[in-house]
């Protein structure tokens, strides 16, 4: 069945580095692929996504591209901020029966020190 | 109110009550979701209901009873929860299989 792994946090970086959050998945086809956020005491926000191979979803500065090659999407910023700490997950989806269903990787705690 | 809106935005029960979880959304959209969020475990969908119908049950055990009443509205009733059942539920809608989904702040359970 479909999965998605990313990699283990928690990841703690200075401000201004530049970040990496690595995401794999396993799935048929080319489902669609998100990076959400989540900060604390909030729900999921959609960060980016990107919908077929090759593609680059970007926002707040936040860039991942879709390679079908090597069945990734890893997440980069070039340079965080404190407010950027939070829990990223990475997910794909697959539509079902008029709605679609979400599989998240286990989520990447990120804390950016000042 | 906009986006989706879920209350309580805490809930402490015991083993033996019986609550329920409501969830809203106001995006005129036609699907939505209940997903469970436990710590160091990946985001587990529970349920999935598309125009009022439920297209999705991931082996979720009867304690808990989901009821979509219209496009708008999700309910989880709750009932004889365990310990383990402690945790986040959050909600989320969708417009179809095409959109985004939205998630709402979630219900933080915690089960005495």
């Amino acid at each position: 069945g479909d999965s998605v792994t990313q990699m283990e946090g928690p990841v703690t970086l200075s401000e201004e580095a530049f970040l990496t959050i690595n995401c794999t998945y396993t799935a048929t086809g080319y489902p669609s692929l998100f990076w959400y956020v989540q900060y604390p005491g909030e729900g999921l926000q959609l960060l980016l996504k990107a919908t077929k191979a090759d593609d680059k979803g970007s926002n707040k500065g936040f860039e991942a591209t879709y390679r079908k090659e090597t069945t990734s999407f890893h997440l980069e910023k070039g340079s965080v901020q404190v407010s950027d700490s939070a829990v990223y997950f990475c997910a794909l989806k697959r539509g079902i029966q008029g709605a679609q269903k979400l599989v998240f990787g286990q989520g990447t705690r990120l804390t950016i020190n000042p | 109110e906009t986006g989706v809106t879920q209350t309580p935005r805490h809930l402490v029960m015991g083993m033996t009550n019986k609550k329920s979880l409501k969830c809203e959304q106001h995006l005129g959209h036609n699907a939505m979701y209940w997903y469970k969020q436990s710590a160091k475990k990946p985001l587990e969908l529970m349920f999935v209901y598309s125009l009022e119908e439920r297209v999705e049950n991931n082996s979720v055990p009867s304690r808990f009873s989901p009821e979509c009443p219209n496009s708008s509205h999700l309910f989880l009733h709750l009932h004889t929860l365990q310990p383990e059942d402690s945790a986040l539920y959050l909600c989320a809608s969708s417009q179809g299989s095409a959109d985004t989904q939205y998630f709402g702040p979630g219900t933080r359970l915690t089960v005495l």
